[in-house]
């Protein structure tokens, strides 16, 4: 069965580089229509979509995060990176990632989400 | 402030009927396909609807999805109290080039 799960620390200090790791299983990261996404959801607030990519390594980034986020993938890890440098408190979420269809872009399969604090 | 737009709550009585709207533009729900989740207090979100009206395997029919022009609609029949959760449009949009959500919309069965 497809599964996601998200790991990486649970709290970084402001300023630092927050970097999250989504191991898949159940699909292959080089299969043509799909792909993995990163979305967030600070506490009590909405979900924010954050990044994707696809097998062909197209990738696309949050308008307003874009400058300090990067994303990447190692296909024989069944893996996707996320970076996003100069952590601030109003980072502070939970951070999931989920298999996405490349036509649609619907989310299907969501890992169980991973908090992360930002604090000195 | 979202793209796309969803009342923050609704409520109504078990066994009755309720619909969540998520209004967007051309660029977004005009042009492309709308998906629904379902966020359970204290659980990640659950794809509930894809291509504005498509349900996934093992979700109840009682969910249903439409979309008229650059808004859509979530209904739900039958309501149960174990339907009380969050509610979240999203869609691909043209112009940012990026994936959309709505605010969501807390759904509470009296």
């Amino acid at each position: 069965q497809v599964t996601l799960k998200e790991s990486g620390p649970v709290l970084v200090k402001p300023t630092e580089t927050l970097t999250l790791t989504c191991t898949v299983s159940g699909f292959s990261l080089s299969n043509a229509r799909m792909g993995v996404s990163w979305i967030r959801q600070p506490p009590g607030k909405a979900l924010e979509w954050l990044a994707h990519i696809f097998s062909n390594d197209e990738k696309s980034y949050s308008t307003s995060l874009k400058s300090r986020l990067t994303i990447s993938k190692d296909t024989s890890k069944s893996q996707v990176v996320l970076t996003m440098t100069n952590m601030d408190p109003v980072d502070t979420a939970t951070y999931y990632c989920a298999r996405t269809h490349s036509d649609g872009y619907n989310l299907d399969y969501w890992g169980q989400g991973t908090l992360v604090t930002v604090s000195s | 402030q979202s793209v796309l737009t969803q009342p923050p709550s609704v409520s109504e009585a078990p066994r009755q009927r309720v619909t969540i709207s998520c209004s967007g533009s051309s660029s977004n729900i005009g042009n492309n396909a709308v998906n629904w989740y379902q966020q359970l207090p204290g659980k990640a979100p659950k794809l509930l609807i894809y291509y504005d009206d498509l349900l996934p395997s093992g979700v109840s029919d009682r969910f249903s999805g439409s979309k008229s022009g650059t808004s859509a609609s979530l209904a739900i029949s039958g309501l149960q109290s174990e339907d009380e959760a969050d509610y979240y449009c999203a869609a691909w949009d043209d112009s940012l080039n990026v994936v959309v959500f709505g605010g969501g919309t807390k759904l509470t069965v009296l």
